[in-house]
């Protein structure tokens, strides 16, 4: 049980364009979930927290209109890259908490590169 | 502020050798998680164990022990009999149970390599 799926895996974009990262819980349901960011060889960043229902409550210098997120469902949350640039290119991962649970659940990640 | 640190950027291990991987914390809420997690270079993170702040024994889970000293704020991951699959990024990780949303925050993580 707790599963986390995230999907796109990889994506390549153009400049310019917006992209969309889609995180769901596949057997509970989550209130919260959690976005962040890791550049090569370093730690994740927590970029922002997504609550169902409510706006995403984002970290200090994250901008808000580049990473929207909307987490319209108890079982999905979607980032949105907005007018990417090459600089956004990174690996992003999210994460669910199953209330029951201490640990907390990983999607596999989207490595995203913009060219 | 919670806080995780980890000074080991890197370790290295022979196999079936115990290796020792070193967390470091701050917090002042006094109900809290650590966590460990493995990332392999397909980037998953894999959840390890887990030490609840108010636990008395040393959590453990297989292979992996953690080493839980709450006066010194330390939670050192032990991981016995090492195996080649064991080569990836480890990372520390907590949770204060008492702020928010219970963001989970992580060290700089750890790099392992495990030899023949």
């Amino acid at each position: 049980g707790a599963v986390v799926s995230q999907h796109p895996s990889r994506v390549i974009c153009k400049s310019g364009t917006s992209v969309k990262i889609e995180c769901r819980s596949l057997d509970f349901q989550a209130t919260t979930m959690f976005w962040y960011r890791q550049f090569p060889k370093q730690s994740l960043m927590l970029m922002a927290t997504s609550n169902e229902g409510s706006k995403a409550t984002y970290e200090q210098g994250v901008e808000k209109d580049k990473f929207l997120i909307n987490h319209a469902s108890l079982t999905l949350s979607t980032l949105t890259v907005t007018s990417a640039h090459p600089e956004d290119s990174s690996f992003y991962i999210c994460s669910a908490r199953d209330e029951g649970r201490f640990e907390a659940f990983f999607g596999q990640g989207t490595r995203l590169t913009v060219v | 502020a919670q806080k995780i640190t980890q000074t080991q950027p890197g370790m290295f291990v022979q196999e079936k050798e115990a290796v020792t991987l070193d967390c470091t914390y701050d917090t002042s809420d006094p109900s809290y998680g650590l966590f460990w997690y493995k990332q392999p270079s397909s980037g998953e993170m894999i959840f390890l164990i887990y030490q609840g702040s108010y636990d008395q024994q040393n959590a453990t889970e297989g292979r992996y022990s953690l080493n839980f000293q709450k006066a010194r704020k330390s939670a050192n991951l032990v991981i016995s009999a090492s195996q080649l699959g064991d080569s990836a990024m480890y990372f520390c990780a907590m949770r204060e149970f008492n702020t928010g949303f219970q963001k989970l925050v992580f060290g700089t993580g750890t790099r392992l390599l495990v030899s023949p």
